[in-house]
């Protein structure tokens, strides 16, 4: 079983809808990390969480430690929201972050 | 504030040549970091680097070399490339004060 797992692995929304991407990780961490990559393209980092919520325009990101859970949503989807979006976390005293395999979004105008 | 910049963005290479990537971050970042990416799975470490003079091995070091030349610069060196290293492979730097990953545009690298 991997140490963090994504899900949907695909999701396929229309414009306008709400989407929720999902990450469970089996480890204790210091630190969530929420990434974007484009097809061809590099990544970037959206959202470092360790506990709470956060909001950048219209991502938001949750994490509860005590489940080992967060999620991505996405409000008001829009095509160049299709990427792939990857959750990170960092194990608690560690500098080595494990990845999930990724959440490969399409959202069709 | 070029951030991460990493080279070749594209590379061939023959089974048994060598070659390295090179990296660089302008800020000032102490941790930098070498993944793989392969079809289906997550980002792996290959190598990372927690300060300058120091390294360390990942989850898939194997046919891999690293030097961590100074603060800004971390290089990947494949000895003896083999056709299983045929793979997109970014470099990434981050630091406890920052509260992001930074990473590289990418190398892809087809060993045939």
């Amino acid at each position: 079983k991997n140490e963090v797992e994504q899900s949907p692995q695909n999701l396929t929304a229309q414009e306008g809808e709400f989407i929720t991407i999902n990450c469970s990780y089996s480890v204790g961490i210091s630190a969530l990390h929420w990434l974007q990559q484009h097809p061809g393209g590099g990544i970037v980092s959206l959202f470092m969480l360790s506990s709470g919520k956060k909001k950048h325009g219209r991502l938001i990101a949750t994490i509860n430690i005590q489940e080992k859970h967060s999620s991505l949503h996405i409000t008001a989807s829009h095509p160049r929201d299709s990427a792939v979006y990857i959750c990170a976390v960092q194990p608690s005293g560690t500098y080595k972050y494990i990845f999930g395999t990724g959440t490969r979004l399409k959202v069709l105008a | 504030n070029a951030g991460v910049t990493q080279t070749p963005k594209f590379q061939v290479l023959k089974t048994g040549q060598s070659m390295t990537l090179q990296c660089a971050q302008d800020m000032n970042h102490n941790s930098m970091y070498w993944y793989r990416q392969d079809p289906g799975m997550g980002l792996r470490l290959i190598y990372y680097s927690a300060s300058e003079g120091t390294t360390d091995k990942g989850e898939v070091p194997n046919g891999y070399n690293v030097s961590r030349l100074n603060k800004r610069e971390f290089s990947l060196r494949l000895e003896s490339a083999a056709p299983s290293q045929t793979s997109v492979y970014f470099c990434a730097s981050s630091d406890v004060a920052s509260e992001k990953l930074f990473f590289g545009s990418g190398t892809q690298l087809s060993v045939l």
